[in-house]
This record gives structure tokens, C-alpha cells and sequence, in this order.
């Protein structure tokens, strides 16, 4: 059991925004801005999408964007293509023994 | 552009040692802006952080893994190094080496392609 919980899947059509939630509690998404998405293609490396809540790093599309309220974090993918069909994982950062924290991951089917 | 390079045996027998490799391209594993991380995934779940090094050395393991785990460095070979002991069925899954910049706020910026790890006999 993950630490933070996501939707096992969500899917959209081309050109839809879809949005994946985040829930985790005061101890890391309610308390701390350290929230991070990838992106994940099976079989592929993982890519960093979102760090620190809403910062995109250099690179990624602004069709991804992230956001928080209260203990819930979200990533909005808008325009969806083909090509965003991949596994999505939240992380936060947490005040423990172990600093970071994650989701079980969410399945996006475009399509 | 950082590249990282996973090498290591796909099956270890119960008991045994897991042992991973990630070496470095576009970059110097000795620079201090960085630490350099595992992590896995096990079947049907999410991922887990399971330790990093940073360039002196120093190390930060989960307690559930600590007496187990051995993260090194070899700054002559520009990689590091992942050796976990005494294996279970439960250690089965994909393991990824990651970068993430030194900062107390884990995000892991470049990773590996993954290596699937299965414990059997």
C-alpha cells in the first residue's frame, strides 16, 4: 500500500484535459510544497515532469501543469495526444526517515 | 545531456546479493549538486525510494533496508553502485537508479531505464 494515493487509471479522447489527483495527508502534501510528477513509458526511463507543486523543468511541455489544495495534489494534462499514454506517478516530500513518499500510480488511456 | 546506464543480472537466488550498476554520461558523478539514488517498483505497486550516496560518500538508507543495503561509489569508473543482501521473493522488482539534485526536498531529475530483478531459484 502506497503512501499516497492515486487513481488506478483515468483516460480521455485527443484534445480533452484529463486531471490526476494525489491524496496524502498532513505529514507531506498538506504541510510541505515538495510535490513531484513523472511520467513513466513502460519499458522506458521515467521522466521528471513537475517538481516543487507547479515547476516544470526545462523542457516539458506547459500542456502539463501542476497544482495543490490542501492535502490533494493534481496534474492536468490539457491537449491530450497519443503520445501522453503512459503510467503517472506523485511523489512529496516528507519529514520521516524516509524522505520521499509515493503514489501506487495512474494509468492515462487516451483514447 | 545526463545519461544513466543500468547494468546487472535479471535473476538472484534466494539469500543472495542484488547487485546493480549505473554509470554516468554527460557528467561527473563527483560533483556535489547531486545525489544518486535507487529506487524500485514491485509488481502492481507504486515506486519506493530505497537510498542514495552523495559525492563524499555519505549515504541515507530507509530504516526497512538498512541493515541490507550497500550504496558505493567509483568515481574512476564515474558510476555507483547498488548491493542488497539476502534477498527475498519480496525484493522482485524493477530497480532504477535516478539523480536527484542535493537538496533536502527529494526530485529525481534524470533516471535510468530500469532493470527487472527477479529473486528465485
Amino acid at each position: 500500500q502506497s503512501a499516497l494515493t492515486q487513481p488506478a487509471s483515468v483516460s480521455g479522447s485527443p484534445g480533452q484535459s484529463i486531471t490526476i489527483s494525489c491524496i496524502g495527508g498532513t505529514n507531506d502534501i498538506g504541510t510541505y510544497n515538495h510535490v513531484s510528477w513523472y511520467q513513466h513509458h513502460p519499458g522506458k526511463a521515467p521522466k521528471l515532469l513537475i517538481f516543487d507543486v507547479s515547476v516544470r523543468p526545462s523542457g516539458v511541455s506547459n500542456r502539463f501543469s501542476g497544482s495543490k489544495s490542501g492535502n490533494t495534489a493534481s496534474l492536468t494534462i490539457s491537449g491530450l495526444q497519443a503520445e501522453d499514454e503512459a503510467d503517472y506517478h506523485c511523489s512529496s516530500y516528507t519529514p520521516r526517515s524516509t524522505p520521499v513518499v509515493f503514489g501506487g500510480g495512474t494509468r492515462l488511456t487516451v483514447l | 545531456q545526463v545519461q544513466l546506464q543500468q547494468s546487472g543480472p535479471g535473476l538472484v537466488r534466494p539469500s543472495q546479493t542484488l547487485s546493480l550498476t549505473c554509470s554516468l554520461s554527460g557528467g561527473s558523478i563527483s560533483s556535489g549538486d547531486y545525489y544518486w539514488s535507487w529506487l524500485r517498483q514491485t509488481p502492481g505497486k507504486g515506486l519506493e525510494w530505497i537510498g542514495y550516496i552523495y559525492s563524499s560518500g555519505a549515504t541515507h538508507y530507509p530504516p526497512s533496508l538498512k541493515s541490507r543495503l550497500l550504496i558505493s561509489l567509483d568515481t574512476s569508473k564515474n558510476q555507483f553502485s547498488l548491493n542488497l543482501s539476502s534477498v527475498t521473493a519480496a525484493d522482485t522488482a524493477v530497480y532504477y537508479c535516478a539523480r536527484a539534485p542535493a537538496e533536502i526536498y527529494l526530485h529525481f531529475d534524470s533516471w535510468g531505464q530500469g532493470t527487472l530483478v527477479t529473486v528465485s531459484s
